[in-house]
């Protein structure tokens, strides 16, 4: 059975940083690109960043761009989200992903339970 | 970037309806799309991907359909356990949207 469960959200100041870890479980991890997909607080998913399988293909959400860093370590089957100059409008739950393919396909088949990131003062 | 826009924004039903919700994108996605269902407080589900396949394990009961600019979610003889709000989400063009979302309530 896929599990994902993530873990480092909390409370930060506006300008701090926080990272963001996903263990995975249950599959090859290696053979799947994985993603992180945010949820503002009564509102809709927002698809954040992905990674394919080997870390070679990497993408950001413009308004993540140059902030955060997505990357995986796939002898601990763990993906990682660093994220740097947090604002307010990032506060949201924190999803990692499960791709169909090890390239990014977007295709999400099995997700987290999430993880809140408040931004404030 | 593509802009998903979902109808109904809510709907209420009654337990054994047969509900269809549209998402319809701004440009043409082929069948690149998804659908996403999530209940109060829990986290996403995914439900069907490539515009019609269903995920391993999901009911017979939810359909998908079209392609293009136009989609349709199906539910038929809807139940108790599908109050949730459901989303589509494309995923052929860069950045990867996903709709505001159709709450189905009872």
């Amino acid at each position: 059975e896929v599990q994902l469960v993530e873990s480092g959200g909390g409370l930060v100041q506006p300008g701090g940083s926080l990272r963001l870890s996903c263990a995975a479980s249950g599959f090859t991890f290696s053979n799947y690109a994985m993603s992180w997909v945010r949820q503002a607080p009564g509102k809709g998913l927002e698809w954040v960043s992905s990674i394919s399988g080997s870390s070679a293909l990497i993408y950001y959400a413009d308004s993540v761009k140059g902030r955060f860093t997505i990357s995986r370590d796939n002898s601990k089957s763990t993906l990682y989200l660093q994220m740097n100059s947090l604002r307010a409008e990032d506060t949201a739950i924190y999803y990692c992903a499960k791709d169909g393919a090890t390239s990014p396909v977007i295709i999400f088949d099995s997700w987290g339970q999430g993880t809140l990131v408040t931004v404030s003062s | 970037d593509v802009q998903m826009t979902q109808s109904p924004s809510s709907l209420s039903a009654s337990v054994g309806d047969r509900i269809s919700i549209t998402c319809r994108a701004s440009q043409g996605i082929s069948t690149d799309l998804a659908w996403i269902q999530q209940k109060p407080g829990k986290a996403p589900k995914s439900l069907i991907y490539a515009a019609s396949s269903l995920h391993s394990g999901v009911p017979s009961k939810f359909s998908g359909s079209g392609s293009g600019t136009e989609f349709t979610l199906t539910i038929s003889s809807l139940q108790p356990e599908d109050f949730a709000t459901y989303y589509c989400q494309q995923y052929k063009i860069y950045p990867w949207t996903f709709g505001q979302g159709t709450q189905v309530q009872f």
